[in-house]
């Protein structure tokens, strides 16, 4: 069983920079990534970003050099930064453990979500 | 816009089946998956793969692909499947994960 629980900034201003932590609970970190997804309000599901556990990663081009995931091993926490934050980053982010399987992929487990409101 | 198309509203009748679909190039080679979604709460896993039931789904719930277009089956849809829907796979270019813009279920 695997269990994500997220904690972060909730109120941030233009420009400032979004952070928010996703703690890992779950037996292993490897053979998977932990991604990003976010949700803007009354929106879709957006795909932001991932990391596995030896560090590679792989951003969604529209957000280009603002997102950063990190994976701390020896915390079992995975972590995103968003610079240069505007209103259309306010959306609720999850963390969510992504599991290929060959021929697709699946994200089995998620987090509860953490509410980001961009506002001046 | 989605690379995943599915349509943005479905309605079936309580006791009937209702098919939610999805539409993308990707799709002709990498599997779709599934997604749960209701007011307030984080997404669930619901297929996955050829026709995977995630743990603890009932299985009243199916999916299947034929060509670019993927579908979720609700053989006897249930009120507390009343919900919205979001199918995953893989954006034109194979190297970045992409969700559908989500289906709103409604059990009549």
């Amino acid at each position: 069983q695997v269990q994500l629980q997220q904690w972060g900034a909730g109120l941030l201003k233009p420009s400032e920079t979004l952070s928010l932590t996703c703690s890992i609970y779950a037996d292993s970190l490897s053979d998977c990534f932990w991604s990003w997804i976010r949700q803007a309000p009354g929106k879709g599901l957006q795909w932001i970003g991932e990391i596995n556990h030896n560090g590679k990663t792989n951003y969604n081009p529209s957000l280009g050099s603002r997102i950063t995931v990190s994976l701390d091993t020896t915390k079992s926490q995975v972590s995103l930064k968003l610079t240069s934050v505007t209103a259309a980053d306010t959306a609720v982010y999850y963390c969510a453990r992504e599991w290929y399987y060959g021929s697709g992929e699946k994200f089995d487990y998620w987090g509860q979500g953490s509410l980001v409101t961009v506002s001046s | 816009s989605s690379e995943l198309t599915q349509d943005p509203a479905v309605s079936v009748a309580l006791g009937q089946t209702v098919r939610i679909t999805c539409q993308g190039d990707s799709l002709r080679g990498f599997y779709a998956s599934w997604y749960q979604q209701k007011p307030a709460q984080a997404p669930v896993l619901v297929i996955y793969g050829k026709n995977n039931r995630a743990s603890g789904i009932p299985d009243r719930f199916s999916g299947s692909r034929s060509g670019n277009t993927a579908s979720l089956t609700i053989t006897g849809a249930q009120a507390e499947d009343e919900a919205d829907y979001y199918c995953h796979s893989r954006d034109s270019s194979g190297n970045h994960p992409s969700f559908g813009g989500g289906t709103k279920l409604t059990v009549l």
